[in-house]
């Protein structure tokens, strides 16, 4: 059965960088692109990314575009989004989510998704 | 960016009620439409693909319809496990953008 582990809860200071890993099993891993998609406490989804495995090719959300890197190990089907100079406002849940529709050049519908990490910034 | 914007933003309803949230798009988007619905501490668990495609293994309560900048989502005979909030997405333009969210509470 397709299933997206994520790693664990981190708390950082501001300024610094956080990378969460969504690692993935039960399909073909390199046809299914991966967004990442946030949730500050009490608010609504926010997209911030996306890539896929079949070359790496990426879209980012222009809100964290200058702030945001996503990566693929294709040997290990991890997924990596890593968030830099860190604010206040990133604390929030962090999910992966697999596209629905294989092999797409942008992301679609969202049919598998992570258990969340969620990403704590304070002083 | 493309706006979706939900209505309403909170809803009560009673056990066996046909529940209706909509989801407007500030432009055309064809049929890339997609519903969601979150409990709480929980990662949001698709429902509806494509506009009113159910996905599989979901009730058959639930469904979906529209196109262009329209859509409606309604469960037909509301359940206890239904409560939840429901949000909507648009694929058709990147970035895919959400509705605010739908709070759907048991009266």
């Amino acid at each position: 059965q397709v299933q997206l582990v994520q790693s664990g809860a981190e708390v950082k200071k501001p300024g610094a960088s956080v990378k969460v890993s969504c690692q993935a099993s039960g399909y073909t891993f390199d046809s299914y692109g991966v967004s990442w998609v946030r949730q500050a406490p009490g608010q609504g989804l926010q997209w911030l990314g996306w890539i896929t495995p079949y070359n790496g090719d990426t879209h980012y959300a222009q809100d964290v575009q200058d702030r945001v890197i996503m990566t693929i190990d294709t040997s290990t089907s991890t997924a990596y989004m890593e968030l830099r100079s860190l604010r206040s406002d990133d604390t929030a849940v962090y999910f992966c989510a697999r596209d629905g529709r294989s092999n797409w050049i942008h992301a679609n519908y969202f049919d598998f998704w992570g258990q969340g990490t969620l990403v704590t910034v304070s002083s | 960016d493309i706006q979706m914007t939900q209505s309403p933003s909170s809803l009560s309803a009673s056990v066996g009620d046909r529940v209706t949230i909509t989801c407007q798009a500030s432009q055309d988007i064809r049929k890339c439409l997609n519903w969601y619905q979150q409990k709480p501490g929980k990662a949001p668990k698709l429902l509806i693909y494509d506009a009113s495609n159910l996905e599989t293994r979901v009730p058959s309560r639930f469904s979906g319809s529209g196109s262009g900048t329209h859509f409606t989502f309604t469960i037909s005979g509301l359940q206890p496990e239904d409560i939840a909030t429901y949000y909507c997405q648009q694929y058709d333009n990147v970035p895919p953008t959400f509705g605010q969210g739908t709070r759907l509470e048991i009266k």
